[in-house]
């Protein structure tokens, strides 16, 4: 049981657009930052999103995040077929000093 | 370019120990925290550790606490974690990633497998 929770799984069509929620907690989401990892089948994990709605370099505009109080969401506009992957959200807790991350949501754009 | 590269990984029976390592390149290591980071077959993502750039201040996650230990050497730019009395349910890719300032991974290894099995 993760200390964060994704759903499972979401789908769409591609050229669609798709978000993926994260609930946490005050003592996570609530009083930290959130990130967004993309893992691709066989890869290691891609930093998507950090600092809740910030962009790494390379990172199209097409992924977006947000946070509002304990949830945090990822959106993804112009879904496209390498879009299909795994996706986890974490952020710290500080009532377990320690990471956490959500159980991880798989994408499929049909 | 950031390249952290994971060693060490392998089938070790339950109760074994087993020794892995990270080499970071294309960044001043002793600058930056570095953290495990696992994943179980077919699994989510499971952090089990952290290390300040220092040393000074480490976590564990509690289920390794006690049994595994988070090491790094700024000389050698290496980060390593020691696990010992290995579990069936440590069975895992164990990732080495880079921390960001506020609480993000921005770099990940390869990852290593362990396996423990008899």
């Amino acid at each position: 049981q993760s200390v964060l929770t994704q759903p499972p799984s979401v789908s769409a069509a591609p050229g669609q657009k798709v978000t993926i929620s994260c609930s946490g907690s005050g003592s996570n989401i609530g009083n930290n930052y959130v990130s967004w990892y993309q893992q691709l089948p066989g890869t290691a994990p891609k930093l998507l999103i950090y600092e809740n709605n910030k962009r790494p370099s390379g990172i199209p505009d097409r992924f977006s995040g947000s946070k509002s109080g304990t949830s945090a969401t990822l959106g993804i506009t112009g879904l496209q077929t390498g879009d299909e992957a795994d996706y986890y959200c974490g952020t710290w807790d500080n009532s377990l000093s320690g990471g956490v991350f959500g159980g991880g949501t798989k994408l499929t754009v049909l | 370019e950031v390249q952290l590269l994971e060693s060490g990984g392998g089938l070790v029976q339950p109760g074994g120990s087993l020794r892995l390592s990270c080499v970071a390149s294309g960044f001043t290591f002793s600058s930056f925290e570095v953290n495990w980071v696992r994943q179980a077959p077919g699994k989510g993502l499971e952090w089990v550790s952290s290390i300040s750039n220092s040393g000074s201040t480490i976590y564990y996650a509690d289920s390794v606490k006690g049994r595994f230990t988070i090491s790094r050497d700024n000389v050698k730019n290496s980060l390593y974690l020691q696990m010992n009395s290995l579990r069936a349910e440590d069975t895992a890719v164990y990732y080495c990633a880079r921390r960001g300032s506020w609480y993000y991974f921005d770099f990940w290894g390869q990852g290593t497998l362990v396996t423990v099995s008899s």
